[in-house]
């Protein structure tokens, strides 16, 4: 059974705290994407990832940064924590481009508090 | 750009009442179409798919057509169940450089028994 998996299902920070979110994936997918959810705003693209060591900026990169060392880890970093970062935060990946149709698998999500 | 826009909710329904959840596009290309369901406390899970014209997704009762004279992807169920209560959100791909999919805002489901 293909996996993403989250290294929590709930975190509590405190403001200026640096905060590290894992993504683990076993479908050896090139292809890796930090979203965050939020009461009325859907899912908003923060970072994604095509390959080791590449990253691209999406929607809302400000306040965030990642890290791809390895082709299944995909580690999205708050350098310091924030009370607006509190929300649900959602990792997936997907085969590479050029593979219809295109469908990323999701973890089950990390809901981080920032107090 | 590329858009999906859905209708909002909550959507309240009866157990075994019929279900639409509208969703309309905007893309350049030719994208594929999804429905994803996210169950509480979940992520999001892909429900089904559609990758042209005409072609009809279906999954555990679940169906929706992609129209693309109307540019829509309605998903519809024939009787609702309990445990169908979830956020379902529609969202599109277009092939291009960055492999990315975009989401609609979600339509969250309740079923009442």
């Amino acid at each position: 059974d293909v996996k993403v998996t989250q290294s929590s299902r709930y975190l509590v920070k405190r403001t200026g705290e640096k905060v590290f979110l894992e993504c683990v994936q076993d479908m050896d997918h090139e292809n890796m994407f930090w979203y965050r959810q939020d009461p009325g705003l859907g899912l908003r693209l923060i970072y994604f990832s095509y390959d080791v060591k590449m990253k691209e900026k999406g929607d809302i990169p400000e306040g965030y940064s990642v890290s791809r060392e390895k082709k299944e880890r995909f580690s999205l970093i708050l350098e310091s924590a924030s009370t607006n970062q509190t929300s649900m935060y959602l990792c997936a990946s997907s085969p590479a481009l050029g593979r219809m149709p295109n469908e990323q698998f999701f973890g089950p999500g990390t809901r981080l508090t920032v107090l | 750009g590329n858009s999906v826009t859905q209708m909002e909710g909550p959507v309240t329904l009866s157990e075994e009442a019929f279900l639409t959840i509208n969703c309309t596009y905007t893309a350049t290309g030719y994208p594929s179409l999804f429905w994803y369901v996210q169950y509480p406390g979940e992520g999001l899970q892909l429900l089904l798919k559609a990758t042209k014209a005409d072609d009809k997704g279906s999954n555990k009762g679940f169906e929706a057509t992609y129209r693309k004279e109307t540019t829509s992807f309605h998903l519809e169920k024939g009787s609702v169940q309990v445990s169908d209560s979830a956020v379902y959100f529609c969202a599109l791909s277009v092939l291009n450089r960055d492999d990315k999919i975009i989401f609609g805002k979600g339509t969250r489901l309740h079923i009442l028994p």
